[in-house]
């Protein structure tokens, strides 16, 4: 069975400063896709990165990166001088596309919250 | 982007009421629909697969008669909780999968529905 785990439950940096939030997966397929969503506290849910099984390169945009490290099975996410308006949940997620139904699997979310 | 609603967006009832909650596919058809369910502070609980024209898929625990789901077309799913409890207050949250091989890996996500019985 899937898996994603987030060990950090809640992170408090100061504004300005860099913050990875970390990612590890669990699946016996060789085919997936990983995903990162933030949650504001308005609840709607925002797209940030999908990421197949196959594509290990990493990710830039903006301030946001991902590290994608299939030997560790591990998504990982970086947020670079981060901003009040960083503050949110986020969330990693896993999805098999060979079970043929798109479902995601969460991981139980890592709180990020910005002081500025 | 491909855009998902809800209606309403928040509903407070009173317990043993029923309460039906709509999503809706606005610029895409939708053969599947998810929902999911959050307590505070918690994650994103997946609780059954809507498909349309058929019947819906339900999580292990999930009572399939208290939370009821129609698929009647390809841009509407809706999720009727029948007698509802203060148990049952939470966050619920629909999705849809893209359309297209690639894109249907993609989940566009509605913004969810408060829901709060007293």
């Amino acid at each position: 069975a899937q898996k994603v785990t987030q060990a950090q439950t809640e992170i408090s940096v100061v504004e300005k400063e860099d913050v990875t939030l970390d990612c590890v997966y669990e699946t016996r397929d060789t085919t997936y896709y990983l995903f990162w969503y933030k949650q504001p506290p308005s609840g709607e849910l925002v797209f940030l990165i999908r990421r197949n099984s196959f594509d290990e390169q990493n990710e830039i945009s903006g301030r946001y990166s991902w590290n994608f490290q299939k030997s560790t099975s591990s998504f990982n996410f970086t947020i670079t001088a981060s901003q009040v308006v960083d503050s949110a949940v986020y969330f990693c997620a896993l999805l098999l596309p060979g079970a043929g139904s798109y479902q995601l699997t969460f991981g139980k979310g890592t709180k990020l919250s910005v002081i500025p | 982007g491909a855009v998902v609603s809800q209606h309403p967006s928040r509903v407070i009832c009173k317990s043993g009421t029923s309460v039906k909650i709509e999503c809706r596919s606005l610029d895409f058809q939708a053969t599947t629909m998810f929902w999911y369910r959050q307590f505070p502070k918690q994650s994103l609980m997946l609780m059954a697969t809507s498909n349309e024209g058929s019947k819906a898929t339900y999580e292990q625990g999930v009572e399939k008669d208290k939370f009821l789901i129609n698929h009647a077309s390809l841009t509407l799913s809706t999720l009727t909780v029948t007698s509802a409890h203060p148990e049952d207050s939470s966050f619920y949250i629909c999705s849809a999968p893209g359309q297209g091989v690639i894109s249907s890996y993609e989940q566009y996500f509605g913004p969810g529905t408060r829901l709060t019985v007293t």
